[in-house]
């Protein structure tokens, strides 16, 4: 247990569906990320936050979009996807966003577009 | 832009054998060196993290060193068991978390 939590952890959703992935930390972390692990391909990071405010936004499509609410939550919601967004997405969180510190991450959430 | 490589891509090893993963990272100017591992559709477990400023750290059967200098960090698995089977993630921690493609490991009883 990392204390940071993702839910679902696995999802099946159409190229039609709106669906949202949740996590939640509460390590008392200010930065919370999102990262999609395809096969056989490095992380690569999609959204930081940082105090709720989102700072990096990398190339990502808009049918992928991040919420941040407060510094213990973090969502994605997601709106017609394609089958190539199929993919694990994992949440992470450490204590500021300048990477000096220490990342800890989610269980993930398994994605699958049909 | 920084860039992460591990070798090799995947091990297989007997049990009870000693192994050395490598890392390697092209920019020295990091914070951290920070290695993970995930088990088959799983999240990233932290193992070690060693700051910059650092050359090595220590965790039960585990030690990883850090040479910046040379761009390089290893991870070594004393007496491995079945149970370390994973995929092995090392992260360079500059302006971005720089991770690399990992080394999947396969302890054979």
């Amino acid at each position: 247990e990392t204390g940071v939590t993702q839910t679902p952890r696995h999802l099946v959703m159409g190229m039609t569906n709106k669906k949202s992935l949740k996590c939640e930390q509460h390590l008392g972390h200010n930065a919370m990320y999102w990262y999609k692990q395809s096969a056989k391909k490095p992380l690569e990071l999609m959204f930081v936050y940082s105090l709720e405010e989102r700072v990096e936004n990398n190339s990502v499509p808009s049918r992928f979009s991040p919420e941040c609410p407060n510094s213990s939550h973090l969502f994605l919601h997601l709106h017609t996807l394609q089958p190539e967004d199929s993919a694990l997405y994992l949440c992470a969180s450490s204590q500021d966003r300048s990477y000096r510190a220490q990342a800890f991450f989610g269980q993930g959430t398994r994605l699958t577009v049909v | 832009k920084q860039e992460v490589t591990q070798i090799p891509a995947a091990l297989s090893v007997p049990e009870g054998e000693n192994l050395v993963l490598n890392c390697s990272f092209t920019d020295s100017a990091i914070y951290n060196l920070q290695w993970f591992r995930q088990d088959p559709g799983k999240g990233l477990t932290s193992l070690l993290l060693i700051q910059s400023s650092q050359r090595e750290q220590t965790s039960g059967r585990l030690n990883a060193s850090l040479d910046k200098s040379s761009g390089r960090s290893t991870l070594y698995i004393a007496a491995s068991q079945p149970g370390d089977s994973a995929t092995y993630l090392c992260t360079a921690g500059a302006n971005n978390l720089f991770f690399g493609t990992g080394t999947r490991l396969t302890v054979i009883p």
